[in-house]
């Protein structure tokens, strides 16, 4: 599976536009690109997913340039709520024959504040 | 729909004990997963069961078991718990019909101490 790298933490303002890059250099043809969220005591949530380009949801946008290398998960306008850890991951399925191991890094911990 | 349930929710163990950790979901999905979470720490895999019948080694399986028993539940046994054991343990589930399997669902948790 294509190992990620994603900053440990960032900062932002209620309102604001919060960007989130990560990095997966040697990811493979199959793979797509998935962000989960994870608020304190509870299990992470599925955001998004991508293989190439834009992908958007009501939730966020994904923005995956043509070489795959890097994606970046954008958060419109954030509010106190959507401070939480967030986890890039990469892998594909199909090869697998159905079982992805879904290895989680450590995450980006965003913190908005008023 | 209850998606993924884990039992129990907490659970106290003395050294050497050991328990059976539960999770069942009831999406029909091929594939369950049993990660642990330290304190700040990101989600370490265990063990996965990619479909029934099938288990695998994840990133840190010593010390554990896993038995899907059959497409709804899947166990992680601790035969002789550790106070290294204490974690917060979650399962997950996914759909091989995805085209990544990546889209997982995960329970809510299990907190286990090992004193």
């Amino acid at each position: 599976l294509a190992k990620t790298t994603q900053p440990i933490s960032m900062d932002s303002y209620e309102g604001q536009e919060v960007n989130i890059t990560c990095s997966h250099n040697n990811i493979a043809t199959n793979d797509y690109i998935t962000w989960y969220q994870q608020f304190p005591s509870q299990g992470p949530r599925f955001i998004i997913q991508g293989y190439k380009t834009k992908v958007t949801n009501e939730v966020a946008s994904l923005f995956i340039p043509a070489d795959r290398k890097s994606s970046t998960l954008s958060l419109p306008r954030v509010s106190l709520s959507d401070t939480a850890v967030y986890y890039c991951l990469v892998g594909d399925a199909i090869l697998t024959g159905g079982g992805n191991k879904l290895t989680f890094g450590t995450g980006t911990q965003l913190k908005v504040e008023l | 729909n209850a998606g993924v349930t884990q039992t129990p929710k907490f659970q106290v163990l003395k050294t050497g004990q050991s328990m059976t950790l539960q999770c069942a979901q009831d999406m029909n999905h091929n594939s369950m997963y049993w990660y642990r979470q330290d304190p700040g720490m990101g989600l370490r895999l265990i063990y996965y069961s990619a479909s029934e019948g099938t288990t695998d080694k994840g990133e840190v399986p010593n010390g554990y078991n896993v038995s899907r028993l059959n497409k709804r539940e899947f166990s992680l046994r601790l035969e002789s718990a550790a106070p290294s054991q204490t974690s917060v343990y979650f399962c997950a589930s996914s759909d091989r019909s995805n085209p990544s399997g990546t889209e997982a669902f995960f329970g809510q948790g299990t907190r286990l101490t090992v004193v």
